[in-house]
């Protein structure tokens, strides 16, 4: 049992490149989420799903996109990275029901140079 | 807005001793809080959440306390460990909204646990 994976764990970027930062979870988790942390900053909600096919926006929706195909896997996509989107994201996903916690990945630190 | 609030960046505290971190928010609609611990280059973990209609729940060193009317809860650690330095989150939870359960994130604060 993995829990949840993100890959990759670093990457640099070139401003105007675009990538696809992976999110899979192996528990059967309905909600999937994402996250930045900033420096000195708490976690801000970029998307979220609640299920295959359906997302929602966040806080910071801003220059990111998602998809949700399946239940397993929920993956972030930054179509043009700039200065900004420097930052660690984790994925997160949890089961609906009296279960209340989250479980995170480790993380993928993003430098946008 | 922020909706929930960790104002002490920081902390330090001798081993042995009680930590306790503290978080206000803003929303009574929340349903839950959970605290969350995170060491460098690893993900948040869960450590102890509280439902709102209760004002205390404890799981061994760990004791959450929550005031309603205050808009307050904290964390006790007791005793404090050195393994028990990291940035604490505090994060708040409403269900039943007719769309997904999002957990919002307080700012953290890091815990030290001298010797």
């Amino acid at each position: 049992n993995a829990g949840v994976t993100q890959t990759p764990k670093f990457r640099i970027l070139k401003i105007g490149q675009s990538m696809t930062l992976q999110c899979t979870q192996d528990m059967n988790h309905n909600y999937m989420y994402w996250y930045r942390q900033d420096p000195g900053m708490g976690l801000k909600l970029i998307y979220y799903s609640v299920g295959a096919g359906i997302t929602d926006k966040g806080e910071v929706p801003n220059g990111y996109n998602v998809s949700r195909s399946t239940t397993e896997d929920f993956p972030l996509r930054l179509e043009l990275a700039a200065p900004s989107q420097t930052s660690v994201y984790f994925c997160a996903s949890r089961l609906q029901g009296r279960t209340t916690e989250a479980f995170f990945g480790q993380g993928t630190r993003l430098t946008v140079v | 807005d922020q909706q929930v609030k960790q104002n002490s960046p920081s902390l330090s505290v001798q081993e042995g001793r009680i930590s306790i971190l503290n978080c206000d928010y803003t929303n009574s609609m929340f349903d839950y809080f959970l605290w969350y611990k995170k060491y460098p280059a690893e993900g948040p973990t869960f450590l102890i959440s509280i439902s709102s209609i209760k004002d205390k729940n404890e799981d061994g060193r760990f004791t959450v306390f929550l005031n309603k009317s205050a808009k307050h809860l904290s964390l006790h650690i007791v005793p404090s460990q050195p393994g028990d330095s990291a940035v604490y989150f505090c994060a708040a939870l409403r269900i039943n909204t007719g769309t997904a359960s999002k957990l919002t994130f307080g700012t953290g604060t890091r815990l030290q646990v001298t010797l």
